[in-house]
């Protein structure tokens, strides 16, 4: 069975730092990753997501994420928070880029302090 | 592009009323739409997947007879909560996902809020 782990419920940080929101994934053979953000009493928003390729994926408003096979991980990081970046984070995990449906993490919430 | 709208965002009924929302993909094909529901503070359930056309599959512990799902065309899902009661309160969030390379990912829409007296 996929799993997808958040191992942290909140994250603190200042403006101007950087940010790491922490994911490990455990899937049967290929992982496909992907990270959602929601606002409050919103739906979520793609962020960005891993398929194949480069292990470091690019997203929205400054977003990166890094696939780590050895480690299962796919942790989302920015070098310079924002105080608009406060947010609920999730990852999420399939392995067929088909019609699969996602495994959500719990979601981690970011706050960034001005 | 690959926008997903809900409609409504809020609604308030009466226990024993059905409530319908609608998700619609607004700027592509959705053959595949999905609907999650999300209690506070906590992560989306998966509720079912219905692909355009098909009756939807529903996840185990869902009632399929209380919660009906239709994905009549490529753009709109309606999820259908009959008889509803308290426990029925949350948010729910659609999501669809098309079959081209740029919508082959889900795009949420922005949720419903339920509220059963």
């Amino acid at each position: 069975a996929q799993s997808v782990a958040q191992p942290e419920d909140q994250v603190n940080v200042a403006e101007g730092n950087p940010l790491t929101v922490k994911c490990t994934y455990s899937v049967s053979g290929n992982p496909y990753l992907f990270w959602y953000v929601q606002y409050p009493n919103r739906g979520l928003q793609f962020l960005l997501k891993y398929i194949t390729g480069d292990n470091l994926v690019k997203g929205s408003y400054g977003f990166e994420a890094e696939f780590n096979k050895s480690q299962t991980s796919f942790h989302l990081k920015k070098p310079s928070a924002l105080v608009s970046d406060s947010a609920l984070y999730f990852c999420a995990a399939t392995t067929v880029s088909g019609y699969s449906t996602l495994t959500f993490g719990k979601g981690t919430m970011l706050l960034v302090s001005p | 592009g690959a926008v997903v709208s809900q409609h409504p965002s809020r609604v308030i009924c009466k226990s024993g009323t059905s409530v319908k929302i609608e998700c619609r993909s607004l700027d592509f094909q959705a053959t595949t739409m999905f609907w999650y529901r999300q209690f506070p503070k906590k992560s989306l359930m998966l509720m079912a997947t219905s692909n355009e056309g098909s009756k939807a599959t529903y996840e185990q512990g869902v009632e399929k007879d209380k919660f009906l799902i239709n994905h009549a065309s490529l753009t709109l899902s309606t999820l259908t909560v009959t008889s509803a009661h308290p426990e029925d309160s949350s948010f729910y969030i659609c999501s669809a996902r098309g079959n081209t390379p740029s919508t082959d990912t889900q795009y949420f829409g922005p949720g419903t809020r339920l509220t059963v007296l």
